[in-house]
């Protein structure tokens, strides 16, 4: 089973600053990787897919790099509504489809 | 417009069996390549993929939990079913449908549904 791990747990950034969070997969999943944004309350959304193509209707300011076991999700410029739960996820090498444990980007 | 909605019980008891139907519109799961994924989250946890299946019948399950999952679809009805027997309290979470084309990323969500084990 390949293991997702997502870094750092909780990331403060002030509005209008960069974000950037990590997620490395225990093995190869090529660019089988996608990011999810999830905000209390409501279903997670899908932000990356690819791992760097924006989903549709998704801002410019959501990047998304990496292949293989190391990749990134960068918010390049923080708005008030991009505080929330991030999630990566592998669909390379399944079952299982495997998740990472999130990262809470909060407001510094 | 794609859209999934979860049904079931709010509440069950331990050792009961759930069941939990995933009805969707905007989609056929008859369509090549097209697959639905069932993912839970218990609370102010992280989100755990659970089962697919896919337009050929194809199922795919948790390897922790697979003796007790089991999908099945009803493409007449744009449904798809979840059951999961011998509940326990650490069951208790948000139950998640969603699109998968081509089995890769869950590209829309349905809302999810509560889901509380306790006698």
């Amino acid at each position: 089973e390949i293991v997702m791990t997502q870094s750092p747990a909780t990331l403060s950034v002030s509005p209008g600053e960069r974000a950037t969070l990590s997620c490395r997969a225990s093995q190869s999943v090529s660019s089988n990787l996608a990011w999810y944004q999830q905000k209390p309350g409501q279903a997670p959304r899908l932000l990356i897919y690819g791992a760097s193509t924006r989903a549709t209707g998704i801002p410019a300011r959501f990047s998304g790099s990496g292949s293989g076991t190391e990749f990134t999700l960068t918010i390049s410029s923080l708005q008030s509504e991009d505080f929330a739960v991030y999630y990566c996820q592998q669909y390379n090498n399944w079952p299982p489809r495997t998740f990472g444990q999130g990262t809470k980007v909060e407001i510094k | 417009q794609v859209t999934l909605r979860e049904s079931g019980p709010a509440l069950v008891k331990p050792t009961q069996t759930l069941t939990l139907t995933c009805t969707f519109s905007g989609f056929s799961l008859s369509t090549s390549g097209m697959c639905v994924s069932w993912i839970r989250q218990p609370p102010g946890k992280a989100l755990e993929w659970l089962a697919l299946i896919d337009w050929d019948d194809d199922k795919y399950y948790s390897t922790s939990l697979k003796t007790r999952l089991t999908i099945s679809k009803d493409t007449s009805k744009n449904q798809v079913v979840l059951t999961m027997t011998n509940m326990d309290p650490v069951d208790t979470a948000t139950y998640y449908c969603a699109r998968n084309p081509y089995g890769g990323n869950s590209d829309y969500w349905g809302q999810g549904t509560l889901v509380t084990v306790s006698s």
